[in-house]
């Protein structure tokens, strides 16, 4: 059973550009959840995908957007990137409704300059 | 929305001893209650987990216990060894409720264990 896959695992932008970010769920898990980590702190909820619909959303503005995909693989994109977005960006899958946990990837880390 | 206080923010112990984590939440809706552990350049990944129909779970040295009345969730580590070392976190959400399953977490614990 594979986990849950990233990528980039690095990625360096100039403030005001575009990043799309990917994610493969664990087998079987058909929601996909982001989270934002920036430096010694918590992660943050973005938002969650379940069928390829969005289902919640935390605090971030519409710049952060995403996308799920049949094969519940999913996207973050970053529309008009600022210095704050630097961080650590994890993707989270689970069967719906968090049953049995949440599985992390490794994350990507993103430097905007 | 949900609030997550974590104490302490670092901790060390000596090998062998037990080590405690604790934590509040401020959401009385929430039910779940996760810990995770996250090693330098790695994901978090779920250690113990406890819902509200439940005080108290142990997984062999890892324990967690919940307090609904307080509204706090402790971890405990028993006989620490060297690869305990890492940052803690602990989350909460008001799943299995659909729509609701967001994880709030606790701002971590760094977790040292001196050999």
């Amino acid at each position: 059973e594979t986990g849950v896959t990233q990528s980039p695992t690095h990625l360096i932008k100039t403030r005001g550009q575009q990043v799309t970010l990917r994610c493969s769920s664990q087998s079987g898990h058909n929601t996909v959840s982001w989270y934002q980590q920036a430096l010694g702190q918590g992660p943050q909820f973005i938002f969650q995908y379940y069928r390829e619909e969005e289902n919640g959303r935390g605090n971030f503005p519409p710049r952060f957007s995403g996308l799920q995909f049949p094969n519940y693989s999913s996207e973050l994109n970053v529309n008009a990137l600022e210095l704050d977005d630097s961080a650590l960006y994890l993707c989270a899958s689970s069967l719906p409704q968090g049953k049995y946990g949440y599985t992390f990837g490794s994350g990507t880390r993103l430097t905007v300059v | 929305g949900e609030n997550v206080e974590q104490h302490p923010s670092t901790l060390s112990v000596q090998e062998g001893d037990s080590a405690v984590i604790k934590c509040t939440y401020s959401d009385s809706a929430s039910n779940y209650f996760p810990w995770y552990k996250q090693e330098l350049g790695k994901g978090p990944q779920l250690i113990i987990d406890i819902r509200s129909n439940v005080g108290e779970k142990k997984d062999q040295r890892i324990a967690v216990t919940l307090n609904k009345t307080a509204k706090h969730f402790s971890l405990h580590i028993t006989e620490t060894q060297p690869e305990d070392s890492a940052v803690y976190f602990c989350a909460a959400s008001k799943g299995p409720n659909f729509g609701n399953e967001k994880l709030t977490f606790g701002t971590g614990t760094r977790l040292t264990i001196i050999p």
